[in-house]
């Protein structure tokens, strides 16, 4: 099936200390996105990729970059974890060929910041 | 900066009640979707609506899109605990870069 995969669904890294999250997709989607989510709370966009380009939300803080190789990866690193870093973080994906824009999102990856 | 209100935003309520979500804006939406997110996991699309005045069923779930295409409704007949979670709408343009703007979630607890 078609999905959208995200590794690893956890991670522990320490303050300060660079950690990189990875996203697949089988879904040939031309737009790839980035959340962050609190607990309870909406999804934060942080950025998304519209095809090879970057789209940085304003409030995005400059501790967080992405890299999208090829279609299908697109990467997450945070440079210097701090502890309000800790979230659960969302990959998704959708296409502009479908007009809806529906998102697909895969299963997070949660974020421990030691 | 389009907003997209979303109340309530937490609900608990016994199995076998009803209730309904509510998402408004003051923007129209070229489409508008509602994800179900369940603890530890991503949102799960629900269902598209595309057409003002659109009325879509998925078993006792029931969206609806404004006529003007600026606000939808999620109904729930006869909860159960199955559907306890996070419910998220989210509004798209298609002419914002593939961008959404999701409304602020309700959390609905669904008690046996």
């Amino acid at each position: 099936d078609a999905m959208v995969i995200q590794n690893p669904r956890y991670q522990v890294t320490q303050f300060g200390k660079p950690v990189t999250l990875s996203c697949s997709q089988t879904l040939n989607h031309n737009v790839m996105y980035w959340y962050q989510q609190k607990s309870s709370q909406a999804p934060k966009l942080l950025f998304h990729y519209y095809d090879k380009d970057f789209n940085n939300e304003a409030d995005t803080p400059d501790n967080f970059q992405s890299r999208r190789p090829n279609t299908s990866f697109c990467f997450l690193d945070i440079r210097s974890p701090g502890l309000g870093d800790a979230a659960m973080y969302l990959c998704a994906t959708s296409s502009t060929l479908a007009y809806s824009y529906e998102q697909y999102f895969g299963p997070g990856t949660r974020l421990t910041v030691t | 900066t389009q907003l997209l209100e979303q109340s309530p935003q937490f609900l608990s309520i016994q199995e076998g009640e009803n209730l309904t979500v509510y998402c408004n804006s003051s923007s129209v939406f070229s489409s508008l979707q509602w994800y179900r997110q369940e603890p530890g996991e991503g949102p799960v699309l629900l269902v598209t609506v595309v057409t003002g005045g659109e009325v879509k069923k998925l078993k006792r779930l029931t969206f609806q899109f404004g006529d003007a295409r600026k606000d939808s409704s999620l109904h729930i007949t006869a909860a159960q605990p199955g559907d306890t979670g996070l419910y998220l709408c989210a509004g798209a343009y298609n002419t914002n870069a593939g961008k959404s703007t999701f409304g602020d979630g309700t959390t609905l607890t669904v008690k046996p």
